[in-house]
């Protein structure tokens, strides 16, 4: 699984743009970049995925370097309700192991009113 | 639609009691996973169902860990003997089958939170 390395914690205020950066620097040509979130006292939620190109929709942008290293999830206009463990998750896009998510430590996003 | 439903949201017990978790995935949706947070830890993967076979169990812990989908629907996880290790948040998530379903995103429940004392 390629190895990620994303911030402990982040802060934003509310409604200001939020990017979320996520190096992914051993990720192989054929992985996608799924981008989870957890708040509190709930379950994994999704929030987007790509390969190469940005990708949009309502819940947030993902921006993908050219040479898929790294990747910025932007959220571009936080609320409260965003306050959550943020996951980047590359994900074999082959083979059986779909579905199967390794997650790291993640960032934490605290937003304040 | 209803969501990934997990019951009990909460359970304790003691050492060495059984304990039985279940899952209701969204229906339709024949893809079927346990994932699990110990204390301090991350989120790791238990294993995965298509429909009621099991299709990749490498994160099961051990053999006091029994996951069972009849009828490829609802899933149980029992956990038999219980060890004070195994207090943590056990999720569910499912996912439907279409023909791209290594992206087809996985929906959580809310979790079962075990506390064995």
């Amino acid at each position: 699984d390629a190895k990620t390395t994303q911030p402990n914690s982040m802060e934003s205020n509310e409604e200001e743009p939020v990017h979320l950066p996520c190096n992914h620097s051993t990720i192989s040509g054929t992985d996608y970049i799924h981008w989870y979130r957890q708040l509190p006292s709930q379950g994994p939620e999704y929030v987007i995925h790509g390969l190469t190109s940005n990708v949009n929709n309502r819940m947030a942008s993902l921006a993908i370097a050219e040479d898929r290293k790294s990747s910025t999830l932007i959220l571009h206009r936080a609320t409260l309700r965003d306050a959550a463990v943020y996951y980047c998750i590359p994900t074999n896009a082959g083979g059986t192991s779909y579905g199967k998510l390794t997650f790291g430590q993640g960032t934490i996003l605290t937003v304040h009113p | 639609e209803a969501g990934v439903t997990q019951f009990p949201s909460h359970s304790v017990i003691e050492k060495g009691q059984t304990v039985t978790l279940r899952c209701d995935p969204i229906s339709g949706h024949d893809n079927l996973y346990w994932y699990r947070r110990v204390m301090g830890k991350e989120i790791k993967f238990l294993l995965h169902f298509v429909k009621e076979s099991k299709q990749d169990e490498s994160g099961m812990p051990n053999n006091r860990f029994l996951a069972e989908r009849t009828g490829g629907t609802y899933s149980t996880l029992k956990v038999q003997p219980a060890e004070l290790e195994d207090s943590g948040v056990y999720f569910c998530a499912s996912s439907q089958p279409d023909r791209s379903s290594y992206n087809s995103p996985l929906h959580f429940g809310n979790g079962t939170r075990l506390t064995v004392t």
